[in-house]
């Protein structure tokens, strides 16, 4: 059964404090590894596919790797405007998705 | 370009009812998928289609039923409303498998 892992649950940083956030998964037949931001009351928007074990993706703030066991979501120098859930999710030979639960970031000024 | 369109945004539902939620893409996706999201928790997968007139099971799918009979829409149909439905759901359709998906703007489900 597939499997994805995320911490921490939540996380608080100040304005201009980095960190990671960690996704660990479990599948069978990998066909590529997403990142998501949701914002309160709406729908998930993709941020970065990551396909193979040494990629990396970056997009302002934020950059995304993989290895065969997991990802890391970096975010360096948040601002408060970077406060959402982030997801990440699987997606397999079958041809659908599994997420994990989801990582809250909450940035202060 | 409208994406994926799901109706209604809000509704309420008597313990026992039936209703359609609808979901409509305009991008010609291959892949359509219906999630539901409880607090604190990610999105489960409740039915997927990889393809007009095919549909699979997802991780939930107890109490829904689903069809694809264009690939523009993937209604998901609740037989017999249940409390335990309650939730927010989310349709998304990918263009093949291994892309990204593009979600609906959700829709708030209270069954009483």
């Amino acid at each position: 059964e597939d499997q994805v892992t995320q911490s921490p649950e939540a996380l608080r940083l100040q304005e201009g404090e980095s960190s990671s956030l960690n996704c660990s998964y479990t599948v069978s037949g990998l066909r590529g590894l997403f990142w998501y931001r949701q914002d309160p009351g709406k729908g998930p928007e993709f941020l970065f596919t990551l396909y193979s074990a040494g990629e990396e993706k970056e997009k302002e703030r934020l950059k995304a790797t993989l290895t065969k066991k997991e990802s890391f979501l970096h975010i360096t120098a948040p601002k408060p405007e970077d406060s959402a859930t982030y997801l990440c999710a699987v997606n397999t030979n079958a041809g659908k998705s599994t997420f994990g639960d989801g990582t809250t970031l909450t940035v202060k000024p | 370009n409208a994406g994926v369109t799901q109706t209604p945004k809000f509704q309420v539902l008597k313990t026992g009812q039936s209703m359609t939620l609808q979901c409509a893409q305009d991008m010609n996706h291959e892949y359509m998928s219906w999630y539901r999201q409880d607090p604190g928790m990610g999105l489960r997968l409740i039915h997927y289609s990889v393809g007009a007139g095919i549909t699979d099971q997802g991780e939930v799918p107890n109490g829904y039923n689903v069809s694809r009979s264009t690939t523009e829409d993937f209604p998901l149909r609740l037989l017999s409303a249940a409390p335990s439905q309650t939730s927010v759901y989310f349709c998304a359709s990918t263009l093949t498998r291994g892309t990204e998906a593009f979600f609906g703007q959700g829709t708030r489900l209270t069954v009483v």
